[in-house]
Parts: structure tokens; C-alpha cells; sequence
């Protein structure tokens, strides 16, 4: 089955560390996305890719950083410059051109939730 | 950056009922689009309204567009428990930046 799949489910900080989560895609879209979510702030957008070795900052890109190597990739890597990681992080994806009204909307992945221990 | 803004941010009710999300949000859009999320949870899309579409309806779900008023509801028709969930509605800009942006979602609860 097509999907999202983020890994890992859980994953521990400690202070001064850089983490990685990953996020894979075999649905073939050009669209990736990073968003984190905290208690009763909704998504906010990190980076975006719209195609492969590009990528832009969201609202929210300092202390992460992500690659685009491959269309099915898009690791983000938070580094200990982000002074409050602790959150739920989701992956999407989507085709390019949705603007005019693909049905299916954006995808997502299941979420990592990190914690800074 | 816009964003769409849900009301209420909690809601309550019984098995049965009908539950009203309501979204609204600052500029033109070219759609915007519902999701769901469990507890824990990625998002689920639900369903997306274009901005020249005034209703659609799928399933137990009805979702109507305002452009005039730039407000969308969500209605759930004879909720269940299982529809406990927050919903968020999504907008994407008529720019075409193709970069959709999320309210902050309401909290539904169903109680059987």
C-alpha cells in the first residue's frame, strides 16, 4: 500500500544533541513537508520540498535543517540549536499542482514525537 | 502567513447528535480542505471544497463554502464515539505557493 511512514514513533533528545527523523514515501509525490504540532498551536510549517536537491523555509526553520536527495526522502535533522524541540513532528506529501483541486488532498505520516530528556 | 482559524476549539456532545466545526480565514483562496486526527496521530484528509464550490458532502459529512463571508463549517451528521478527533481545516492560497496552511484545530468529543 502507498503511504507515509516516519520513523521513529518516539524518539529522546538529550541536551546538545542532533536527531534525525526520518520520513519515506512511495506515493510518488513531489510535494514533502514538515510540520511540528504543539498543544493548541496547531501545525506550524518547518521546510517544504517541491522537488528533489530544493527545499524552502517554513515559518518556523530555525534550529532544523532538511535534505531532499531522493523524491521519496525528506529527513529532517533537528539540531541542538533549537532550544525547544520537544513536540509532535509530521511528515506529508503531496502532488504538485493541487491548487486546482486534486481530491485527495495532502497525506500524512503518523508522526514522531520527540521529547528532550 | 493566513491561516484558517477553527471555532469552536472545544465541542461536546452525545451520541446522535450533529457536530458544527466552523473555519474561517483572511484571504482569497483556491480551496481549502478538512482533516481529522486522532489522538497521537498523522492527519487524515476528510475532504476538499474549491473556492468555486459552495457545498459537497461525503458520507456522514457535509462541508459548505462562504467566499463572500471566507468562512467554511463542518457539519457530522448522527455523530458516533468513534468520530471523537480533532478537526482542521486547511486553506491554500490562490498565490499558488501550493503550501497549505492549518488552523489550530477543534477538539471533538463524543460521548456514547
Amino acid at each position: 500500500d502507498g503511504g507515509i511512514t516516519q520513523s521513529p514513533k518516539y524518539l529522546f533528545r538529550k541536551e546538545g544533541q542532533n536527531v534525525t527523523l526520518s520520513c519515506e514515501q512511495n506515493l510518488n509525490h513531489d510535494a514533502m513537508y514538515w510540520y511540528r504540532q504543539d498543544p493548541g498551536q496547531g501545525l506550524r510549517l518547518i521546510y517544504y520540498s517541491q522537488i528533489v536537491n530544493d527545499f524552502q523555509k517554513g515559518d518556523i526553520a530555525e534550529g532544523y535543517s532538511v535534505s531532499r536527495e531522493k523524491k521519496e526522502s525528506f529527513p529532517l535533522t533537528v539540531t541542538s540549536a533549537q532550544k525547544n524541540p520537544t513536540a509532535f513532528y509530521l511528515c506529508a506529501s503531496s502532488i504538485i499542482g493541487q491548487g486546482t483541486g486534486d481530491r485527495y488532498g495532502y497525506t500524512f505520516g503518523s508522526g514522531t514525537r520527540l521529547t528532550v530528556v | 502567513s493566513q491561516q484558517g482559524e477553527e471555532d469552536p476549539q472545544a465541542l461536546s456532545i452525545q451520541e446522535g447528535e450533529n457536530a458544527t466545526m466552523n473555519c474561517s480565514y483572511k484571504t482569497s483562496i483556491n480551496n481549502l480542505q478538512w482533516y481529522r486526527q486522532n489522538s497521537g496521530r498523522g492527519l487524515v484528509h476528510l475532504i476538499l471544497i474549491r473556492s468555486n464550490e459552495r457545498e459537497k458532502h461525503s458520507g456522514r459529512l457535509r462541508v459548505t463554502l462562504d467566499t463572500s463571508k471566507k468562512s467554511s463549517s463542518l457539519l457530522i451528521t448522527a455523530s458516533r464515539a468513534a468520530d471523537t478527533a480533532s478537526y482542521f481545516c486547511a486553506t491554500l492560497d490562490l498565490g499558488g505557493s501550493y503550501i497549505p496552511t492549518f488552523g489550530r484545530g477543534t477538539s471533538l468529543i463524543v460521548h456514547p
